[in-house]
């Protein structure tokens, strides 16, 4: 079955970049998606098609997918990016999440 | 603006069905779209249960197809999801969501807030 594999955590500095990746098999030739949930709330929409930030969403995530590899990029990351990310796709008819990175902002 | 909320008892019995409603508002859901609802175990991840159509077509994990079943009720604009013979592996925050999807691209927005079902006797 598909599996999409992320990293267990990310430290990131204020101010910092912070990459979470995501990887699966041709992950490339199909859309991911990603979302953040911050303790005890809902997930969140981010970024979805690969790249298409919904509004409301600030401009320093961007998205990007190529390859095996799908990438969640948060460019001077704040205190309130601290939470939980988890990228998504589609795959035989059926929805498949990975397993989720936690990004800690020192 | 769309919404979703879920609701149902937040204890169920080993072995017995569990039933959660999804309520949606600002969109009338026989309009189209899909409406999945995902599951978070305590301290875990995120897991896809199943998604259902406005025009009722359905899809399920392959994991749980043989016990769940997701229907949508468009008199009361609601999501209904039937999960049976729960064990306590079933304890978790069920969310239900909007599930855009077409041939290609494919996410969940809005989620709604969740809600903790624990199965225990």
């Amino acid at each position: 079955s598909f599996e999409l594999t992320q990293p267990p955590s990310v430290s990131v500095s204020p101010g910092q970049t912070a990459t979470i990746t995501c990887s699966g098999d041709k992950l490339g030739d199909k859309y991911a998606s990603w979302y953040q949930q911050r303790p005890g709330q809902s997930p969140v929409l981010v970024i979805s098609h690969d790249s298409q930030r919904p509004s409301g969403i600030p401009e320093r995530f961007s998205g990007s997918n190529s390859g095996n590899t799908a990438t969640l990029t948060i460019s001077g990351t704040q205190a309130m990016d601290e939470a939980d990310y988890y990228c998504q796709a589609w795959d035989s008819n059926s929805a498949v999440f990975g397993a989720g990175t936690t990004v800690t902002v020192l | 603006q769309l919404q979703v909320q879920e609701s149902g008892p937040g204890l169920v019995k080993p072995w017995e069905t569990l039933s959660l409603t999804c309520t949606v508002s600002g969109y009338t859901i026989r309009s189209g779209y899909y409406w999945g609802w995902i599951r978070q175990p305590p301290g875990k991840g995120l897991e896809w249960i199943g998604s259902a159509s406005h025009i009722g077509t359905t899809d399920y994990s392959p994991s749980l197809n043989s016990r769940v079943t997701i229907s949508l009720d468009t008199s009361k604009n609601q999501v209904s999801l039937k999960l049976t013979s729960v064990t306590a592996a079933d304890t978790a925050v069920y969310f239900c969501a909007r599930h855009v999807r077409d041939f290609v691209v494919n996410w969940f927005d809005p989620w709604g807030q969740g809600t903790l079902v624990t199965v225990s006797s």
